[in-house]
């Protein structure tokens, strides 16, 4: 089974500060990988599907980079809100079902 | 489009007795899946069905655990008796196809303590 990482574990930033985190995997056999947006007592909301190295996507304030060879991905939010509070997953694929880091639990302070 | 949805969203039930909790994947989507995040762990693959069909049932922790999906629509999971190590978010996606690129829609998942 293939070992996901996320770091940092948790993070907390001012409004209107800019923030990344890292998620890492496995760089052989890759096949895609997922970002998830969760806040507790809701579903997990899909933010990209990324698949080509050097892929690069982009919604509203949040944006996400793929390199395959070297096995991240960083998530970035410019300008961070209130609303951002969350803790943010990545997953790879593997036969269908979807391998988790630990998750980056962000906290916005007003 | 109705989205995944679970029931209950909260069960606190006593160490030795029996739940179940139900999935109702969104309509059409043929994958349905179960996971369950333990505090403070990753969110760990249960299993999944294709239609009625277990496909992958190698994350299930032990026979404590059942899981089924009749006539390929709505699933349930039942855990029984429930040990204390039970206790987590519980979250079902649904997809329409099995391909890595395809997205998995979640639920909002059952909040399980078992005390």
């Amino acid at each position: 089974i293939l070992n996901v990482e996320q770091s940092p574990q948790s993070l907390h930033v001012q409004e209107g500060d800019s923030t990344n985190f890292t998620c890492s995997f496995p760089s052989s056999n890759f096949y895609a990988l997922h970002w998830y947006r969760w806040e507790t007592a809701k579903s997990p909301e899909a933010l990209f599907v990324m698949t080509l190295n050097g892929d690069e996507k982009k919604k509203g304030r949040i944006s996400a980079t793929l390199n395959t060879k070297e096995g991240y991905s960083y998530l970035y939010i410019k300008g961070s809100q209130p609303e951002d509070s969350a803790t943010y997953l990545c997953a790879s694929p593997e036969t269908g079902k979807l391998i988790f880091g630990q998750g980056t639990e962000l906290s916005v302070k007003p | 489009e109705a989205g995944v949805t679970q029931f209950p969203s909260h069960s606190v039930i006593e160490k030795g007795q029996t739940v179940t909790l139900r999935c109702d994947p969104i309509s059409g989507h043929d994958n349905l899946y179960w996971y369950r995040r333990v505090m403070g762990k990753e969110i760990k693959f249960l299993l999944h069905f294709v239609k009625e069909s277990k496909q992958d049932e190698s994350g299930m922790p032990n026979n404590r655990f059942l899981a089924e999906r009749t006539g390929g629509t709505y699933s349930t999971l039942k855990v029984q008796p429930a040990e204390l190590e039970d206790s987590g978010v519980y979250f079902c996606a649904s997809s329409h196809g099995r391909s890595s690129y395809n997205e998995q829609f979640f639920g909002p998942g059952t909040r399980l303590t078992v005390l």
